[in-house]
């Protein structure tokens, strides 16, 4: 199976504790999306990057988050001082970006986040 | 990118087709619709896309109105596996899909 992969795919970690996770995007897509999903709400857009630029970040990325790419293939999310409201499901998303319509993103499987 | 309205939740029988609404008047003339489903703790799975004209895949068709004020998905022959929450999202900018809350779709036996 050549889709996002995602890892690790549950974590559990006490309040205060830093935590990273990872995504593998599917090969070639220049494009890799972060996303936050909490319980019975849609997903929520937290980063992209365009190859290794970080492009844009939502207000949703406290300094507390920080998201790297940095061969323009594999990215980490990383949450420093964890706390209880971090408990999410994070989503990464990878397209390509040809110049023509607006890219399609395909969603890896999620990382499930319970911060105790 | 223009703001999406869903029903929250429907209902449909197995083997039947489910016809899925979503209303979008404000959108523009360079805003394709997009729509997603999300099966329960996946991530979300890409269905369609179309910019004016109907389109059809595997998975489903997409009828987008001549105003493009609404749209709806068809899944011609629902089964089990298809409840879900779907997302109709309008977007022309390459970067964040806005996904709101979308219908949860149930199908029954």
């Amino acid at each position: 199976d050549t889709g996002v992969s995602q890892d690790p795919r549950h974590k559990i970690t006490k309040r205060g504790q830093n935590v990273t996770f990872r995504c593998d995007p599917i090969s070639e897509h220049n494009r890799l999306y972060w996303y936050r999903q909490t319980l019975g709400q849609g997903p929520e857009f937290l980063t992209y990057f365009q190859n290794e630029a970080q492009l844009e970040k939502s207000r949703l990325l406290s300094d507390r988050f920080s998201a790297e790419r940095p061969k323009g293939s594999f990215s980490t999310l990383e949450i420093q001082r964890t706390e209880q409201g971090d408990s999410a499901m994070y989503l990464c998303a990878s397209s390509l970006v040809s110049g023509g319509p607006p890219d399609t993103q395909y969603f890896g499987p999620g990382t499930r986040l319970t911060v105790l | 990118d223009a703001k999406t309205t869903q029903p929250p939740s429907m209902d449909c029988a197995e083997g039947r087709a489910a016809n899925l609404p979503c209303n979008h008047s404000t959108i523009s003339g360079n805003e394709y619709v997009y729509w997603y489903r999300q099966i329960h703790s996946q991530g979300p799975q890409y269905i369609i896309h179309g910019l004016k004209n109907n389109e059809t895949n595997e998975m489903a068709s997409l009828i987008i109105t001549e105003d493009r004020k609404s749209s709806t998905l068809i899944l011609p022959h629902a089964t089990l596996r298809d409840t879900a929450v779907y997302y109709c999202i309008v977007r022309s900018d390459p970067r964040a899909l806005n996904f709101g809350k979308g219908t949860s779709l149930l199908v029954t036996p």
